[in-house]
């Protein structure tokens, strides 16, 4: 089973260019979800999609937009990418919002100059 | 402000010593309080969902624990395949389903 795959794996941007993070799972999972992952931050959420046709901001949602295609896809865009955005990008998956474990993808390296 | 705190940063351990992981946590109210694996390179990986006070959950050499504020994973004779990132993760009561993670445990243990 694939569970969540994110492409690109690694992503160098310049500054102001626009780029989109795909990620799709085959489990069935209702809620989605987008971190990054930064040193010394933590885990923070982006943006997360509770179902399909539905989407929230995180806590750190300035800069990005989402897309919730269909029940398996859930893009995250930059539309102008920053430096201060340089890092690793998660996306994951659950079965619902409450209480439920999440499968993660194994992330999107990007930097930007 | 709901916060998650995990103690320590690193932990350097022998093949066979057990130890234990902390992760604290000041919220507003605890809906459940999650613990992940993430090894180098790769996404964090589901280990254990606790729900209540008094709760303990067991996988292998690991064992979860959870208190009113806070909640610890023992590791109990530890191998080196053991070794990687332990991340702590609470949700707060409400609809969002938000994870609030803290910054990790990373565990070496050397052979």
């Amino acid at each position: 089973n694939a569970g969540v795959t994110q492409t690109p794996k690694f992503q160098v941007l310049k500054t102001g260019q626009s780029m989109t993070l795909q990620c799709a799972q085959d489990m069935n999972h209702n809620s989605m979800y987008w971190y990054r992952q930064d040193p010394g931050m933590g885990l923070r959420l982006i943006y997360y999609s509770a179902s399909e046709g539905t989407t929230d901001k995180g806590e750190v949602p300035n800069g990005y937009n989402v897309s919730r295609l269909n029940k398996r896809e859930f893009s995250l865009r930059l539309e102008s990418a920053a430096p201060s955005q340089t890092s690793v990008y998660f996306c994951a998956s659950s079965e619902g919002l409450l209480l439920y474990g999440y499968t993660f993808g194994s992330g999107t390296r990007l930097t930007v100059v | 402000e709901d916060q998650v705190t995990q103690s320590p940063e690193a932990l350097r351990l022998q093949e066979g010593e057990s130890s234990s992981l902390n992760c604290s946590y000041t919220v507003s109210g605890l809906r459940g309080l999650f613990w992940y694996r993430q090894d180098p390179g790769k996404g964090p990986e589901f280990l254990f969902t606790l729900y209540s006070a008094g709760e303990e959950k067991e996988k292998e050499r690991l064992k979860a624990t959870l208190t009113k504020k806070e909640s610890f994973l023992h590791i109990t004779a530890p191998k080196p395949e053991d070794s990687a990132t332990y991340l702590c993760a609470v949700q707060v009561t409400g609809n969002t389903g938000k994870l609030i993670f803290g910054q990790g445990t990373t565990l070496q243990v050397k052979p």
